[in-house]
């Protein structure tokens, strides 16, 4: 699977939308983005996955570029309940294991 | 929303004790992956599992670990004997629901810590 590169923390303003950039300059073409979310203690959380074009659920939005060497997470409102560390995988699907890097550690403030 | 139960969520025990620590998947999913976390190295793949098959363990201590699944309900990580450096948070997670993704639901965790 391809290695991911994303920033080791970032900081984001309650109300406002936060932006989580990741790299992804290896990804194969089977392989898709996914991102997950752990809040502090608990296990971590399914929040979006594509392969190339944008997708967008209730939790997120998930923009790939055109080359698909990265893409950005966006939480269009972020809450304090927002405060978590998120991760980014390329993963080949098909239920294929999940290898987890360091993430982005978002903080989310008044 | 349906859950995947691990238990127990906090296990103290003294080094060289056999430690079991059990999840029961979400009914239906056939894949189960265990995580190990700490704060040194992050989220650690330890093993995984499908249709109660093991796929991968690969990044389990062979020596003293072992996960098993004895049937589609119940999937067990057994450390034996224990040392302190086991100390961690061990997740479980289970998917499978929907073809061709890797959406999983992880489990809440078993804080385990080895004295």
């Amino acid at each position: 699977d391809a290695k991911t590169t994303q920033p080791t923390s970032m900081d984001c303003a309650e109300g406002r939308a936060a932006n989580l950039p990741c790299n992804h300059s290896t990804i194969s073409g089977n392989e898709y983005v996914y991102w997950y979310r752990q809040i502090h203690s608990q296990g971590p959380q399914y929040i979006i996955h594509g392969l190339k074009n944008n997708e967008t659920n209730e939790m997120a939005s998930l923009i790939i570029t055109e080359d698909r060497k990265s893409s950005t997470l966006i939480l269009p409102h972020a809450t304090l309940r927002d405060t978590a560390v998120y991760y980014c995988i390329a993963c080949s699907g098909g239920y294929n294991k999940l290898i987890f890097g360091a993430g982005t550690r978002l903080a989310v403030h008044p | 929303d349906a859950r995947v139960t691990q238990t127990p969520r906090h296990k103290v025990t003294e080094m060289g004790q056999e430690v079991t620590m059990r999840c029961q998947p979400i009914l239906g999913h056939n894949t189960v992956f265990w995580y190990r976390q700490t704060m040194m190295q992050g989220l650690e793949l330890l093993a995984y599992f499908r249709n109660r098959a093991p796929l991968d363990d690969s990044g389990m201590p062979k020596d003293r670990f072992s996960a098993e699944m004895p049937d589609a309900t119940l999937a067990t990580l057994k450390i034996q004997p224990s040392e302190p450096r086991d100390s961690a948070v061990y997740f479980c997670a289970s998917g499978g629901q929907l073809r061709d993704e890797s959406r999983y639901t992880f489990g809440s965790g078993t804080r385990l810590t080895v004295v």
